[in-house]
């Protein structure tokens, strides 16, 4: 089993590119949530997906967007990057909720710069 | 607000010995508490996870512990190898309306050296 896979691993874009990040999962999960990680600063919700079909905001998700395609996989937008998104990217799945001790499985990640 | 702090925020240890991290929270309701490890570059990969009624629990070399009342946390890592070089992460799950969100400490970084 490849477990959660994300791609790219890593990008670069200009202010004002668009890009989408993408996140797969095998494990039959039904939940599944994008992260972001900035020094010095815990991980950050974006975006999270309880169950096939529905999404909702997490702490931070001013200036992204996402789908849930299917079961398997889940991506995340950034329509017109800033600066400020610079970070990395992490897309976990879980079997449910954080409620329920489930336990969240974390991809590799996504290094993005933007200039 | 939901908050997780750790301690100390970095620490180096020679290969062999034990430590203690530490973990802080005020996140409530609680609903578990989970330690995490995280290699340089990598996603973070779950060590154990805690529940209210639950005041220790072991996955190998390391052992949690967990104190409702004070809300308090520790990670006890024993005879440390330079495999477990990587940063430690607190988190903590709520119960209620954000029943998919989790509180993430900072975390700390340990540095095992022979």
């Amino acid at each position: 089993n490849a477990g959660v896979t994300q791609t790219p691993k890593f990008q670069v874009l200009k202010t004002g590119q668009s890009m989408t990040l993408q996140c797969a999962q095998d494990m039959n999960h039904n939940s599944m949530y994008w992260y972001r990680q900035d020094p010095g600063m815990g991980l950050r919700l974006i975006y999270y997906s309880a169950s096939e079909g529905t999404t909702d905001k997490g702490e931070v998700p001013n200036g992204y967007n996402v789908s849930r395609l299917n079961k398997r996989e889940f991506s995340l937008r950034l329509e017109s990057a800033a600066p400020s998104q610079t970070s990395v990217y992490f897309c976990a799945s879980s079997e449910g909720g954080t409620v329920l001790s489930y336990e969240q499985y974390f991809g590799p990640g996504t290094r993005l710069t933007v200039t | 607000k939901n908050q997780v702090e750790q301690s100390p925020q970095s620490l180096i240890i020679l290969e062999g010995k034990n430590c203690t991290l530490q973990c802080n929270y005020t996140v409530s309701p609680f609903s578990n508490l989970r330690w995490y490890k995280q290699d340089t570059g990598r996603g973070p990969v779950s060590l154990t996870i805690m529940t209210f009624s639950e005041n220790t629990k072991s996955n190998g070399r390391y052992t949690a512990t967990l104190d409702a009342d004070t809300k308090q946390s520790s990670l006890h890592i024993t005879a440390s190898q330079l495999s477990d070089s990587a940063s430690y992460i607190c988190v903590v799950s709520a119960k209620g309306a954000g029943s998919y969100q989790l509180t993430f400490g900072k975390g700390t970084k340990l540095s095992v050296i022979p």
